[in-house]
């Protein structure tokens, strides 16, 4: 079946940086873009934007350049997401989430399905 | 920017109706999905296109779009669907917008 698994919870301190996994399965890995979305403790969802898994082409939302960077393993089937000079902030949920449909979002569509999430906490 | 509203909470009792709605300008004219999160999961989607069940999704969910209103209905409620549920669409001015959720508790 289709399935996305996430790495383990972090504890980091401020300042420190994230690399946060996703790990597909089920499937062929290049033909769904992937998504990730933050979810801060008590909090709704938020998008982060999406990388193309066949060019590996990455697209951020507002709020999301610069510190934040998505990356793909394509011979592991895996997509990353690396956060660096974390702030107490940053402390949240982290979810990949797959398109609902091939085509790397040449037509906007839902996410289906999700991986369980990582707890990154920033804390000194 | 567009901009996503629902309730922050709907309750209802055990075997009736709940409605959770999403309000956006003209949202009639875009394909809504919803997504429900029980508490420490990840969202699942149960709506997707406005009215569509994704396999694995009970009939008794159901969702509609119109205007600027677009609604999940959640029929024969039972104490499993207590969720928090979401919206999502894709606007061009902010690529892909969530609501702020909406807690379904089941009386």
């Amino acid at each position: 079946q289709v399935q996305l698994v996430q790495s383990g919870s972090e504890l980091k301190k401020p300042g420190a940086s994230v690399k946060v996994s996703c790990k597909a399965s089920g499937y062929t890995f290049t033909s769904y873009a992937m998504n990730w979305v933050r979810q801060a403790p008590g909090q709704g969802l938020e998008w982060m934007g999406w990388i193309n898994t066949n060019t590996g082409n990455p697209t951020y939302a507002q709020g999301f350049t610069g510190r934040f960077v998505f990356s793909l393993d394509t011979s592991v089937s895996t997509a990353y997401l690396q956060i660096s000079s974390l702030k107490a902030e940053d402390t949240a949920v982290y979810y990949c989430a797959r398109d609902g449909r091939p085509g790397q979002q040449l037509v906007p569509n839902w996410f289906d399905p999700w991986g369980q999430g990582t707890l990154v906490t920033v804390s000194s | 920017s567009y901009v996503l509203t629902q309730p922050p909470s709907v309750s209802v009792a055990p075997g009736k109706t709940a409605r959770i709605t999403c309000g956006g300008n003209n949202i009639g004219s875009k394909s809504v999905h919803w997504y429900q999160q029980k508490p420490g999961q990840a969202p699942v989607l149960v709506i997707y296109y406005d009215s569509d069940r994704p396999s694995g999704i009970p009939e008794r969910f159901s969702g509609s779009n119109s205007g600027n209103t677009a609604t999940l209905t959640i029929s024969r409620v039972e104490a499993g669907d207590e969720a928090d549920y979401y919206c999502q669409v894709w606007d061009s001015s902010s690529d892909h917008l969530f609501g702020g959720g909406t807690k379904l508790t089941v009386l």
